[in-house]
């Protein structure tokens, strides 16, 4: 699976936009891009994940380039709640996920 | 969305002992089942994939002697850390698959077992 990289940790204001960017610039055509988000303690929580197209769900929007070496989640409102370490992961299947150590995210008050 | 649970959430135990965690799916059915290991500060490690009425397959550097993964129904699977010593302590996180082989995902809440 290709590998991602990810900015180690960033902010975000309450009510403003998250924008995490990915890396994947190895990512190969029958790979997917997968988010996923964990809170401390807690397992991880699946959010988007998408091919070439981008994707929006009740969680969040999923940006892809078109060349697919790079995409962005967007959390478009912050809250709070949204603390947590984000991981982009590339695979052909939602099998065997390999996990970086992800972008820690904190929303500020 | 499907739902995974994990029993115990936290566990205490003396060095020596053996410790069962339990992943079941509870409005779905999972043939296979993964299971991963988290240090601190650290990303998630897998460990095995339990199969459902088959062997488990174990990640390289995995001991399968001491990590025992049991899948005995399509809504259960069990690991066994054996033997535990204080360097097992870690979190402990299993998942199964949705329906579609390039879906998602869906995680237990995690159990975090420490050896004393």
């Amino acid at each position: 699976d290709a590998k991602t990289t990810q900015p180690p940790s960033m902010d975000c204001a309450e009510g403003r936009a998250a924008n995490l960017p990915c890396n994947h610039s190895t990512i190969s055509g029958n790979e997917y891009v997968y988010w996923y988000r964990q809170i401390h303690s807690q397992g991880p929580q699946y959010i988007i994940h998408g091919l070439k197209n981008n994707e929006t769900n009740e969680m969040a929007s999923l940006i892809i380039t078109e060349d697919r070496k790079s995409s962005t989640l967007i959390l478009p409102h912050a809250t709070l709640r949204d603390t947590a370490v984000y991981y982009c992961i590339v695979s052909g299947n939602n099998r065997k996920l390999i996990w970086g150590l992800g972008t820690s995210l904190a929303v500020n008050p | 969305g499907a739902v995974v649970s994990q029993h115990p959430s936290w566990v205490i135990c003396k060095s020596g002992t053996s410790v069962k965690i339990e992943c079941r799916s509870l409005d779905f059915q999972a043939t296979t089942m993964f299971w991963y290991r988290q240090f601190p500060k650290q990303s998630l490690m897998l460990m095995a994939t339990s199969n459902e009425g088959s062997k488990a397959t174990y990640e390289q550097g995995v001991e399968k002697d001491k990590f025992l993964i049991n899948h005995a129904s399509l809504t259960l699977s069990t690991l066994t850390v054996t033997s535990a010593h204080p360097e097992d302590s870690s979190f402990y996180i299993c998942s199964a698959p949705g329906p579609t082989a390039t879906g998602e995902l869906f995680f237990g809440e995690g159990s975090r077992l420490t050896v004393l």
